[in-house]
């Protein structure tokens, strides 16, 4: 069965910084790789599909990489703002349908 | 545009009660359908996927039971709720099968 860890469990910084998220998994056999955001008490945003083919994706401000042989994938979140406090997710697509998640970075960017 | 709902928002229920939480999509046709379930303190947790009407596909044994009576509609139910089932209800959809998933804002439900 898949497993998803993501490190650090939270993180706080100062408003401008770089920052780099962490989603590790056991099984390289992947479908794809999602980032999320959640709010306090709300549903999940998508931020990023990362095919398993793929090596990296971008949006705005963020970029995710794959590293499917090493089980790895990062999200870089640059110059950060206080409205991308939130919790990020990491969830690996293992077989067609499911989604493994992780626990999930809570994010805090201090003004 | 495509839109997912879910209702109730929120929901207190005694143990032992019945339970239906109801997710539809807007804007699309076919889509496959999700539900997750987050407890406190875990990851979100696939409960029942469905590619079409009235197939279902369970991933984890338990007291919950899943029905797609209409394309775009899918039902999460219980006859009689436990404790454990206490959570965060999102219902997702997709394009198809391997592709990007797009969460509903969730249904809070607490056992008592």
């Amino acid at each position: 069965k898949q497993e998803v860890t993501q490190i650090p469990a939270a993180l706080s910084v100062p408003e401008g910084e770089n920052l780099v998220l962490n989603c590790s998994f056991t099984d390289s056999a992947i479908y794809n790789l999602q980032w999320f955001r959640q709010d306090p008490g709300k549903g999940l945003t998508s931020l990023l599909l990362i095919q398993s083919s793929q090596r990296e994706q971008t949006s705005g401000r963020l970029n995710a990489s794959l590293d499917k042989s090493s089980g790895r994938s990062t999200l870089y979140i640059a110059a950060s703002q206080p409205g991308d406090s939130a919790t990020y997710l990491c969830a690996v697509g293992s077989g067609a349908n499911n989604l493994f998640f992780g626990t999930g970075t809570r994010l805090t960017v201090i003004p | 545009s495509q839109t997912i709902h879910q209702w109730p928002a929120t929901l207190v229920q005694p143990v032992g009660s019945p339970l239906s939480l109801e997710c539809t999509v807007e804007g699309t046709s076919n889509p496959n359908l999700y539900w997750y379930r987050q407890a406190a303190g875990r990851g979100l947790q696939l409960l029942f996927y469905s590619v079409g009407i009235g197939q279902i596909s369970s991933e984890v044994p338990q007291n919950l039971s899943a029905s797609r009576p209409q394309d775009r509609q899918f039902i999460l139910s219980s006859k009689k709720l436990l404790l454990s089932d206490s959570g965060f209800y999102l219902c997702a959809w997709s394009w198809t099968s391997g592709y990007e998933q797009y969460f509903g804002p969730g249904t809070r439900l607490t056992v008592t």
